[in-house]
């Protein structure tokens, strides 16, 4: 069975830009969640989509910006890039049901802001 | 506010030498404890979940342990290819939210 899908794997941008980044959960995980994770530093989260509805937020500012389509993929949405915006960016899976509570990650987006 | 401290923040190992890696955590309400491994330039491999006190988990040369306030992960006789780094997360209770709470992580190098 195929594992949590991110894309891009690599990608760099303009401070100022946006850019969105693509997540597909593991089959029949309902929620998805993101992270960014800077050199050096555990994974810091940021939203948490069950249902296709927003579960949680991390202290993150207003430009990033997230959604979950009916098909349970997610996608990242960071506006206005700066440059402390470089960082791997992590989708995680998770069937969040009562028989499981298993959070999977995926390989992760590569965002360099120059 | 939930907090996560790993420790040691670097292990050096010779092959074949044991050694135990610290979680010290403070949540309101523990859903779960979280053990993943992660290799250079890739996202976090899951290993382990922990729910209560007293719990332990064991996979292969890794074992991992709960108390009320600290998790350890014991390697023993560690090989090279256990070498990465180690990161511990915790999950609160908190309604439908499953978002983690991650240490730092202890790299762990082993030494042929």
């Amino acid at each position: 069975d195929a594992g949590v899908t991110q894309s891009p794997t690599h990608l760099i941008k303009t401070r100022g830009q946006q850019v969105t980044l693509r997540c597909s959960p593991i089959s029949g995980h309902k929620s998805v969640s993101w992270y960014q994770q800077v050199l050096g530093q555990g994974p810091q989260f940021i939203f948490q989509y069950y249902e296709k509805e927003e579960r949680g937020r991390g202290n993150f500012p207003d430009r990033f910006s997230a959604r979950q389509f009916p098909n349970y993929s997610s996608e990242l949405n960071v506006n206005a890039l700066l440059l402390g915006d470089s960082a791997l960016y992590l989708c995680a899976s998770s069937p969040q049901s009562s028989s499981g509570n298993t959070i999977y990650f995926g390989e992760g987006s590569w965002l360099t802001v120059v | 506010e939930d907090q996560v401290t790993q420790s040691p923040e670097a292990l050096r190992l010779q092959e074949g030498e044991s050694s135990s890696l610290n979680c010290s955590y403070t949540v309101s309400g523990l859903r779960g404890l979280f053990w993943y491994r992660q290799d250079p330039g890739k996202g976090p491999e899951f290993l382990f979940t922990l729910y209560s006190a007293g719990e332990e988990k064991e996979k292969e040369r890794l074992k991992a342990t709960l108390t009320k306030k600290e998790s350890f992960l014991h390697i023993t006789a560690p090989k090279p290819e256990d070498s990465a780094t180690y990161l511990c997360a915790v999950q609160r209770y908190s309604g439908s939210a499953r978002q983690l709470t991650f240490g730092s992580g202890t790299q762990l190098t082993v030494l042929p």
